[in-house]
């Protein structure tokens, strides 16, 4: 069965540093989304993209982050300058069709520790 | 307003019993209710999803029941078992602000003791 995969599963950072989590979503997928779920809370939405580009974003998704998808498999969350708020899980989701249409199929997260 | 209040928090129920879950929202421009299921170490995975014009739907043990009127939804598991101890999440969506951003709920851990 085609999963989302996410890597690594585990990052510890500095405070200040960059980070890239990196995905490879579902081969014939069309969405690509990043959310967030720090611990304890409840699951955030960060960013959507679409043909190429960002098609939504929340207020959380500030100039620190930015997304890509650099060769047609991966798709890539990039934080800046990490700071210690950054600290939760990531999932990457991907989907043949809109949140609001179907199902949205989520990686098993990558854990981001900010010390 | 974009939240969406998730109760309990957490819920222990005995196998094959009936486990409820309630969400509640305000803002009315919400048109897809979701309901994600998350195993521990794993993604979320979709369980049931609903839209406001219909007030129930069955899949199997799972039941979504919703009440327009009252800006309120709920999952009914029937028959709770053991492989049913997760922790579940509703969402909804608002196409004003996007066919993609889910507002998730705060989360219910429900345990099934066997």
């Amino acid at each position: 069965e085609p999963e989302v995969t996410q890597t690594p599963s585990h990052q510890v950072t500095q405070m200040g540093q960059e980070v890239i989590l990196r995905c490879v979503p579902i081969s014939n997928h069309l969405y690509f989304y990043w959310y967030r779920q720090i611990l304890g809370q409840k699951v955030e939405f960060l960013v959507s993209f679409y043909n190429n580009e960002i098609s939504e974003k929340s207020e959380i998704f500030d100039d620190q982050f930015s997304v890509e998808r650099p060769d047609g498999s991966n798709f890539t969350l990039k934080i800046r300058s990490t700071k210690l708020e950054d600290s939760a899980m990531y999932f990457c989701a991907s989907s043949s069709r809109t949140a609001n249409t179907g199902e949205l199929f989520f990686g098993e997260g990558s854990r981001l520790t900010v010390l | 307003q974009q939240q969406v209040k998730q109760s309990p928090q957490s819920l222990i129920v005995q196998k094959g019993g009936i486990s409820i879950i309630n969400c509640a929202y305000e803002n009315t421009a919400f048109d897809y209710f979701p309901w994600y299921q998350q195993f521990p170490g794993k993604g979320p995975a979709l369980l049931i999803a609903i839209r406001p014009d219909v007030s129930e739907k069955k899949e199997g043990r799972f039941t979504i029941s919703f009440n327009k009127s009252a800006k309120q939804f709920s999952l009914h598991i029937m028959d709770s078992q053991p492989g049913d101890s997760a922790t579940y999440f509703c969402a909804a969506t608002n196409p004003e602000t996007g066919a993609n951003n889910l507002f998730f709920g705060t989360g219910t851990r429900l345990t099934v003791i066997p």
